[in-house]
């Protein structure tokens, strides 16, 4: 059964660093997003990705997060300076063309856990 | 905004015993998705059950049921035969329908932590 994958499936960096967290959505899949949840807390909304632009985004997603799909495989997520409040596990997921309640299914990865020193 | 409420932060059942997870939600929609997600200790997101709102009918997944009440935005899980591999924390999530986008976010409440005790 085809999945959605996530590399790296643990990230440490320093805060201030860049960092960049790669997904692979399932191969026929049109709609892309992430997800961030903080240890303990609550999966929240990042933002929606769709015909190569941002489609919705959450007050989360501020000028340091960005997105982008640079081949017909990988959607990443770069984080330009990272702080401290950053750590936690990121999901990407993606989901189908419209159509039927199947359609609006998320298919969630693996996550990586990104921890800010 | 739409909010999602799950308001047991934890539960715990006997294994073979059923137990209901509750969710509410608060939203000025009229057409929408539910879900329950599963997070076991991997924090892997597995998908339970789904629902549309414009359904009556509740969803069923083998021992995973639901008890949707549109008028009370209520969507509460059943687990029956309770396993020791349902352990979990189980999130209970939001989707409206947009028509210019076709998909959208997932709103999820804070989750319950769900112990299955043999």
């Amino acid at each position: 059964e085809p999945e959605v994958t996530q590399t790296p499936s643990h990230q440490v960096t320093q805060m201030g660093q860049e960092v960049i967290l790669r997904c692979v959505p399932i191969s026929n899949h049109l709609y892309f997003y992430w997800y961030r949840q903080i240890l303990g807390q609550k999966v929240e909304f990042l933002v929606s990705f769709y015909n190569n632009e941002i489609s919705e985004k959450s007050e989360i997603f501020d000028d340091q997060f960005s997105v982008e799909r640079p081949d017909g495989s990988n959607f990443t997520l770069k984080i330009r300076s990272t702080k401290l409040e950053d750590s936690a596990m990121y999901f990407c997921a993606s989901s189908p063309r419209s159509g039927g309640l199947l359609s609006y299914e998320q298919y969630f990865g693996p996550g990586t856990r990104l921890t800010v020193t | 905004a739409q909010t999602v409420t799950q308001s047991q932060p934890e539960m715990s059942v006997q294994e073979a015993e059923t137990v209901t997870l509750s969710c509410t939600y608060d939203t000025s929609e009229s057409n929408y998705y539910l879900f329950w997600y599963k997070q076991p200790p991997s924090r892997q997101m597995i998908l339970v059950i789904r629902q549309e709102a414009y359904k009556q009918q509740n969803a069923t997944e083998n021992r995973f049921s639901v008890n949707f009440q549109k008028a009370a935005k209520s969507f509460s899980l059943k687990i029956s035969d309770s396993q020791l591999g349902d352990t979990a924390m189980y999130f209970c999530a939001f989707m409206k329908h947009d028509r210019r986008f076709n998909n959208n976010d997932m709103r999820f409440g804070a989750g319950t932590r769900l112990t299955v005790k043999p």
